[in-house]
């Protein structure tokens, strides 16, 4: 139980695209979900966290209207990441929390290059 | 603030070999303590935690004891295997009073690598 899936696993777009990133929770309902960004061989850097039915409050630092969470569902969060620059290349994982417990379950992650 | 602390890496062992890795934790309130594990190209995955003093979270081998009065949560695992290589992460949930909706903080992250 507790599987998360991110969708898709990598992701290569042209500088200026937009991408939206999946994430779901395929056996529970996440009442929480989480964005983090992670560099090359350092930690996870929260970017923000979403709530079922309500907007994402974002970490300081983190640019809402260049990353644009929508948590529509139980089981469905969207990170879009708009006009990607090279800069926003980056391995994006999210996790997801139910209602009952405070354990993360943590999805495989997206890898993004932005050319 | 919260923070975690985690020993510097890269830890490079022989199989078969007792591993250690340390955490120690600043937090307000009651935290939840967890350990995940990251496997190259994959993300994290739920090692072990503990939700209060004294307790014990164990998994796969692996052990961390929730000590309050050192604020550690140190990882240990008697006998490693080539296939324990992947990066280890200790967190915290602060727990402040719900509000923190479950926020994880997060250590820097110890590289291991097991050689045959």
């Amino acid at each position: 139980g507790a599987v998360v899936s991110q969708h898709p696993s990598w992701v290569i777009c042209k500088s200026g695209t937009s991408v939206k990133i999946e994430c779901r929770s395929l056996d529970f309902q996440a009442t929480t979900m989480f964005w983090y960004r992670q560099f090359p061989k350092q930690s996870l850097m929260l970017m923000a966290t979403s709530n079922e039915g309500s907007k994402a409050t974002y970490e300081q630092g983190v640019e809402k209207d260049k990353f644009l969470i929508n948590h529509a569902s139980l089981t469905l969060s969207t990170l879009t990441v708009t006009s990607a620059h090279p800069e926003d290349s980056s391995f994006y994982i999210c996790s997801a929390k139910g209602r009952l417990g405070d354990t993360q379950y943590f999805g495989p992650g997206t890898r993004l290059t932005v050319l | 603030g919260n923070s975690v602390t985690q020993m510097e890496g890269p830890v490079t062992l022989s199989e078969e070999a007792f591993l250690t890795i340390n955490c120690t934790y600043t937090a307000t309130g009651y935290p939840s303590l967890f350990w995940y594990v990251q496997y190259p190209g994959e993300g994290l995955q739920l090692l072990l935690k503990a939700t209060k003093a004294d307790d014990k979270g164990s998994n796969k081998g692996f052990e961390a004891t929730y000590r309050k009065e050192t604020t550690s949560f140190h990882l240990e695992k008697g006998s490693v295997q080539v296939s324990d290589s992947a990066v280890y992460f200790c967190a915290l949930n602060a727990n402040a009073g719900g509000t923190s909706y479950g926020k994880l903080t997060f250590g820097q992250g110890t590289i291991l690598t097991v050689h045959p």
